[in-house]
């Protein structure tokens, strides 16, 4: 099993709050992703890194921003809480080794509610 | 941005059936993953496919790469509990080895014991 992180399991908060979903990886993975994915849906990309200090934001529009400070650390900041971010977030990272896209390794992810 | 479809969104299906799900792009892929996610889980890589008219097995999985590479599929044989979840198929960006992953919509598999 892929040592990736993701910190909390779950998070319940209020509108307006600012949160920050942890994600770290082990592997010395250069790439890593986040996807939001609603109950039994289809995965969309809101950011990725190539590596520190590279950041790209996805396809899905988020008002959330990411840091790659260190390699294996890819935290998730959303500055001000809304209902409509209510969704499981899920981390993943990969190397860049292959010729090829090479799998991604996925954190078991954040369920986040906010009320 | 690539756009990778997949069908059927859902499948149910009695214990001992087969099961296929397909995955369709507009253009060439380099190469095509399979992950699958169990209820309430994380996406579990399966399978990478790059060549033409790729087939490859894993036990009760069968997995090809269309001789076009825009189209895919994962069959299994004589479905079980086990494998209940959601399968994946995911391209990558249009014209690059390297770049990130789109992924189908999925193919939520029930098995009806």
């Amino acid at each position: 099993e892929a040592d990736i992180y993701q910190t909390p399991r779950y998070l319940v908060i209020g509108t307006g709050k600012k949160i920050t979903l942890e994600c770290s990886q082990t592997m010395g993975h250069d790439k890593m992703y986040w996807y939001q994915q609603d109950p039994g849906m289809e995965l969309h990309l809101i950011h990725y890194s190539y590596g520190v200090n590279s950041t790209e934001k996805g396809d899905l529009s988020s008002e959330s921003t990411v840091s790659r400070i260190r390699t294996e650390h890819f935290p998730l900041t959303l500055e001000s809480a809304r209902p409509s971010h209510t969704s499981q977030y899920l981390c993943a990272s990969s190397p860049t080794v292959a010729v090829y896209n090479s799998p991604l390794h996925f954190g078991n992810g954040t369920r986040l509610t906010v009320t | 941005g690539q756009q990778v479809m997949q069908i059927p969104q859902y499948q149910h299906v009695q214990e001992g059936e087969d099961f296929t799900t397909y995955c369709n792009s507009s253009t060439t892929l380099s190469n095509i993953q399979w992950y699958k996610q169990r209820p309430g889980g994380h996406p579990v890589f399966l399978i990478q496919l790059v060549k033409s008219g790729e087939v490859k097995k894993q036990k009760r999985l069968t997995f090809q790469f269309g001789e076009a590479k825009k189209n895919s599929s994962l069959h299994i044989t004589a479905t079980q509990t086990t494998d209940v979840g959601t399968y994946f198929c995911a391209g990558p960006d249009r014209g690059s080895t390297l770049g990130r992953l789109y992924f189908g919509r999925g193919t939520q598999l029930t098995v009806w014991p």
